[in-house]
């Protein structure tokens, strides 16, 4: 069955430097998304992108974030000077379709990053 | 705004015994309801979904019926096993891109 893959698994970050977060969504859908879960809180969307640009965002996706697809395959989340609460595990998300609430979205395992 | 509430955890069972899981809604529309499952060290894998009132998902031996009238989408399983074991999620999504989760319930069972 398809799946969506992110890489790293873990990543381990002075506070202050860019991280990129890289995930390959499952290869016919067209959506993407990018949540986070902080330990012991609730999984919270970050943002969704279609065509090549940001759909919906939420408040935590500042000015630090930025998401792109620089190739036919890859989608990635770029934070610019991470600061310690930006630790949390990261989920990618992909979706065949859009406007129907009913699609589901199809997440990967996630890579933890550590904000030291 | 819209939001997921959860029973907390953990629920703790033996094999074998029923399991219910909780879950309500507040939404101003008529969502989409959906059941997410993490393994330990997994993502996140979609259970079962419901898509309008009185609907019911079901996937591997597991449950859950839209009621609007409650506003709950609860989950259900008539016989758990070790494998079960997993942090199970309740979701809502509703004329917007984004999923908008419960915080996570636990399942822990013994044999």
């Amino acid at each position: 069955e398809p799946e969506v893959t992110q890489t790293p698994s873990h990543q381990v970050t002075q506070m202050g430097q860019e991280v990129i977060l890289r995930c390959v969504p499952i290869s016919n859908h067209l959506y993407f998304y990018w949540y986070r879960q902080i330990l012991g809180q609730k999984v919270e969307f970050l943002v969704s992108f279609y065509n090549n640009e940001i759909s919906e965002k939420s408040e935590i996706f500042d000015d630090q974030f930025s998401v792109e697809r620089p190739d036919g395959s890859n989608f990635t989340l770029k934070i610019r000077s991470t600061k310690l609460e930006d630790s949390a595990m990261y989920f990618c998300a992909s979706s065949e379709a859009y406007g129907l609430s009913n699609q589901p979205q199809h997440f990967g395992d996630g890579t933890r990053l550590s904000i030291l | 705004g819209d939001s997921v509430t959860q029973m907390e955890g953990p629920v703790t069972l033996s094999e074998e015994a029923c399991l219910t899981i909780n879950c309500t809604y507040t939404a101003t529309g008529y969502p989409s309801l959906f059941w997410y499952v993490q393994y330990p060290g997994e993502g996140l894998q979609l259970l079962l979904k419901a898509t309008k009132a009185d609907d019911k998902g079901s996937n591997k031996g597991f449950e859950a019926t839209y009621r609007k009238e409650t506003t709950s989408f609860h989950l259900e399983k008539g016989s758990v096993q070790v494998s079960d074991s997993a942090v199970y999620f309740c979701a809502l999504r509703y004329n917007t891109d984004k999923l908008i989760f419960g915080t996570g319930t636990r399942l822990q069972v013994f044999p």
